[in-house]
């Protein structure tokens, strides 16, 4: 079976610009849930969709956005992108509540 | 709100040695409680969980019990390898709306070196 497949693995991209990432979930897992990662802030939420409906967000500005579509596919994007925003982006499945949660490798976001 | 707290180290140890890795939290209702690890460049890996008090989680030798008296979920192992090396977090998933995932809360990481 298939594990959750984050792309692209590495993106470069310049303060100003936007990106948008990409999460394929376990088959049948219709929650995806987002994590930023930095070496001093550690992991934090950023948002939570079931069912294409987002169910929680974290402590981040309204940069910070994402979607799921009706296969559970989901994206995130952040627009006007600055230096602090450098950091692993994971994306997690579930099946349901109070399942493990698998996570994809992450894409590794440079902002120069 | 949810949190979790946990040693950070780096925690060095030799190979053979008994870990500990103390992980406690704070939560309102009745939470499920993880520890996951991470290799380097990887992402997470779910190491082993536990659904209510009490439960026993346990993986490759890994074992954590969840105690709702002490708000703990430490993570034991009796005979560590080079391999273990890793960073491990302890994460909690609340049930705030019912219904569906609700995302984890995880602790700051415990960088775990083993030391032949």
């Amino acid at each position: 079976k298939a594990g959750v497949t984050q792309t692209p693995r590495y993106l470069i991209k310049t303060r100003g610009q936007q990106v948008t990432l990409s999460c394929s979930p376990i088959s049948g897992h219709r929650s995806v849930s987002w994590y930023q990662q930095t070496p001093g802030q550690g992991l934090q939420f950023l948002f939570e969709y079931f069912s294409e409906t987002q169910r929680n967000k974290g402590n981040f500005p309204g940069r910070f956005s994402g979607r799921q579509f009706s296969n559970s596919r989901s994206e995130m994007n952040v627009s006007t992108l600055e230096l602090g925003d450098s950091a692993l982006y994971l994306c997690a499945s579930s099946f349901g509540q109070g399942g493990g949660y698998t996570f994809g490798s992450g894409t590794r976001l440079t902002v120069v | 709100g949810d949190s979790v707290t946990q040693m950070e180290g780096p925690v060095t140890l030799s190979e053979e040695a008994f870990l500990t890795i103390n992980c406690t939290y704070t939560a309102t209702g009745y939470p499920s409680l993880f520890w996951y690890v991470q290799y380097p460049g990887e992402g997470l890996q779910l190491l082993l969980k536990a659904t209510k008090a009490d439960d026993k989680g346990s993986n490759k030798g890994f074992e954590a019990t969840y105690r709702k008296e002490t708000t703990s979920f430490h993570l034991e192992k009796g005979s560590v390898q080079v391999s273990d090396s890793a960073v491990y977090f302890c994460a909690l998933s609340g049930r705030r709306g019912g219904g569906g995932a609700d995302g984890l809360t995880f602790g700051k990481g415990t960088h775990l070196i083993i030391q032949p």
